[in-house]
């Protein structure tokens, strides 16, 4: 059954390693977003795309945080130099416009010591 | 010093009540709304969604209700069971496609 997939799980790393997420959204959505979910702030959206084209990035730390779209079925999250305050759940979520429904990957759960 | 998470509201209800869950919105402008249901160690699910031009939406055991005037949802989950138990997020949507979500509400539910 079709659903959005994540990788890695989960990653631990060092803080100023760079850390990369990847997403594959459901084949045929349209739009791809990235929210990361913390105690503190909840669910934020990071960015967000539509036909792999940006949309909205203004939730993203800009000077670390880059989000791209190589292609239709594969979005990146990528965090250089990586932080502590960075580690949090990372999801990525998929629809097809103009639906405002949204499906969600499993998230990626990101510790940075 | 150590930073102290957010404590979400809780609601614990006895398997087999009625719960309700409430959320207030913050943009009138927002034109469609969504309750997600959230289990440890998961993604969001979609649970119902409803426009604004309505009051009213009845789903498989949960319903959701909008009052625009005041800015409020709410969501009633019937004869709520343990599998019940998760965190619900409601989330209004911006032009463009773009979601704002609320701080959540725990469900605990008790056999």
């Amino acid at each position: 059954d079709a659903r959005v997939t994540q990788t890695p799980r989960h990653k631990v790393t060092e803080m100023g390693q760079e850390v990369t997420m990847r997403c594959q959204p459901i084949l045929g959505h349209n739009t791809v977003f990235w929210y990361r979910q913390t105690m503190m702030q909840g669910l934020e959206l990071l960015a967000y795309f539509r036909n792999r084209a940006p949309l909205d990035d203004s939730g993203m730390p800009k000077d670390r945080f880059s989000a791209e779209m190589p292609d239709a079925t594969l979005a990146t999250l990528k965090i250089q130099p990586s932080e502590p305050r960075d580690s949090a759940v990372y999801f990525c979520a998929s629809g097809l416009a103009p639906s405002y429904e949204q499906f969600f990957g499993p998230g990626t759960r990101l510790t940075v010591l | 010093g150590e930073s102290v998470g957010l404590h979400l509201p809780t609601l614990s209800v006895q398997e087999g009540d009625n719960s309700i869950i409430n959320c207030a919105y913050s943009n009138s402008a927002s034109d469609y709304f969504i309750w997600y249901k959230q289990e440890s160690g998961k993604g969001p699910q979609f649970i119902i969604d409803i426009r604004s031009n309505m009051d009213k939406r009845q789903g498989q055991r949960v319903t959701v209700l909008l009052n625009k005037t005041v800015k409020h949802l709410s969501l009633q989950i019937a004869a709520t069971q343990p599998g019940d138990s998760a965190v619900y997020f409601c989330a209004e949507t911006l032009q463009g496609g773009k979601l704002i979500f609320g701080q959540g509400t725990e469900l605990s539910v008790k056999p």
